[in-house]
């Protein structure tokens, strides 16, 4: 299985502030990197996948990157709604697997 | 607009077998080439991939589970569906069901609400 490392854990940032989210692999994985939103109590929500491609309707301050191993989730500009806990997810092999989860915070 | 809508028992005993159903509407679970997927998350963790299964039936599990999971698909119904067998507390999870598009390549769009499954006597 692949692994994956997603740091951090716990985020602290304040309304229009930008973050950023890392999600490191065990081995090269191409593009197949999803990113997902989730808030408390509610399915997870796609943003981007392919590595870098915006899920529609996602709003255009969400951005990902990278290829093969290291991966970036981007959010430019915070926003009270962005509060919440973000998942990569790599589907370039089986078993699929989920990054541990950040937590963003209001600080 | 696709919506999944996961159903089943609440509760279920140790080394019995958990079965759930997700309902798809909103368009064919035969149309277009998607996969169509099991998630799990226990409580306060993160999330697990369970397995997938196309229309064809053709399958992929969790090595993790495989020994225990079974994922059919019922076309006619426009319903797939979980049996994990033999469960035990560490099985308690909220379960989701999900759709894999693009014929793989896009990953989960679209998740039903997620329905909570405790594993209990």
């Amino acid at each position: 299985a692949i692994w994956m490392t997603q740091s951090p854990s716990l985020l602290s940032a304040s309304t229009g502030d930008r973050v950023t989210i890392s999600c490191r692999m065990s081995q090269g994985i191409s593009s197949y990197l999803a990113w997902y939103q989730q808030k408390p109590g509610k399915a997870p929500e796609l943003l981007i996948y392919a590595a870098s491609t915006l899920q529609s309707g996602v709003p255009s301050r969400f951005s990902g990157s990278g290829s093969g191993t290291d991966f970036t989730l981007t959010i430019s500009c915070l926003q009270s709604e962005d509060f919440a806990t973000y998942y990569c997810q790599q589907y370039y092999s089986f078993p699929y697997t989920f990054g541990q989860g950040t937590k963003l915070e209001i600080k | 607009q696709v919506q999944l809508q996961e159903s089943g028992p609440g509760l279920v005993k140790p080394s019995q077998t958990l079965s759930l159903t997700c309902t798809v509407s909103g368009g064919s679970i035969s149309s277009g080439s998607y996969y169509w997927s099991w998630i799990r998350q226990p409580a306060g963790k993160g999330l697990e991939w369970i397995g997938r299964i196309y229309t064809s039936g053709s399958t992929n599990y969790n090595p993790s589970l495989k020994s225990r999971v079974t994922i059919s698909v019922d076309t006619s119904k426009n319903q797939f569906s979980l049996k994990l067998s033999s469960v035990t507390a560490a099985d308690t999870a909220v379960y989701y069901c999900a759709r894999e598009g693009c014929g793989g390549d896009c990953s989960n769009d679209y998740w039903g609400q997620g329905t909570l499954v405790t594993v209990s006597s």
